[in-house]
């Protein structure tokens, strides 16, 4: 089974610290997203990235950046988090675009 | 631009009774849609893809069909189960790696 695993379940932090979110996969995916989930919203793209040390704007980059050194490692990075950033935080990986295994999430609260 | 309504936002049946959930996009233009579901405080589970193509695909209770043209597609559940009881997503695949979500269907499955 796919497995993708993501560093926390639940993460409180302060205004302007700098966040640090980690994915991992198990499957030797090429792709690797990174979503928020806000009530009523629905899923939306933050960044995704298609190989090592690539990666690709979603709808919704402002205020994120990413990294991945590994393949089966990308990590989301709040520079400085704030308030409007308090979500769930998503990751996935796959082979397609459509064919996206999910991580079980880490709800942030930033107070 | 892209977007993915999911009609009602709610929903509360009895076990045993069959159901539609709605899911319409404004283009037409997709290369496959897909069907997730997603328990409380967890990821996304893939329950069923849909090419573009295709009219529709089943798999056990639930049979999903899309209709392109018109931008819809329903997701049907027969002889619903306490156990049914998640919300149900619904995904566009535009193509590029931007797949579009709809906000989901919260389903609650009455014993």
């Amino acid at each position: 089974d796919v497995k993708v695993t993501q560093s926390s379940r639940y993460l409180v932090k302060r205004t302007g610290e700098k966040v640090f979110l980690e994915c991992v996969q198990d499957m030797d995916h090429e792709n690797m997203f990174w979503y928020r989930q806000d009530p009523g919203l629905g899923l939306r793209l933050i960044y995704f990235s298609y190989d090592v040390k690539m990666k690709e704007k979603g709808d919704i980059p402002e205020g994120y950046s990413v990294s991945r050194e590994k393949k089966e490692r990308f990590s989301l990075i709040l520079e400085s988090a704030s308030t409007n950033q308090t979500s769930m935080y998503l990751c996935a990986s796959g082979v397609g675009s459509y064919e996206q295994y999910f991580g079980p999430g880490t709800r942030l609260t930033v107070t | 631009k892209q977007e993915v309504t999911q009609i009602p936002a709610a929903l509360s049946v009895p076990e045993g009774e069959n159901l539609v959930l709605n899911c319409s996009f404004t283009d037409s233009a997709i290369y496959n849609l897909q069907w997730f579901r997603q328990d409380p405080g967890k990821g996304l589970t893939s329950l069923l893809l849909i090419q573009s193509s295709q009219r529709e695909q089943t798999s056990g209770r639930l049979n999903a069909s899309l209709d392109k043209s018109s931008g819809r597609s329903t997701l049907y559940i027969a002889a619903s189960q306490p156990g049914d009881s998640a919300t149900y997503l619904c995904a566009v695949d535009t193509g590029g790696f931007k797949t579009i979500f709809g906000a989901g269907t919260r389903l609650f499955v009455k014993a």
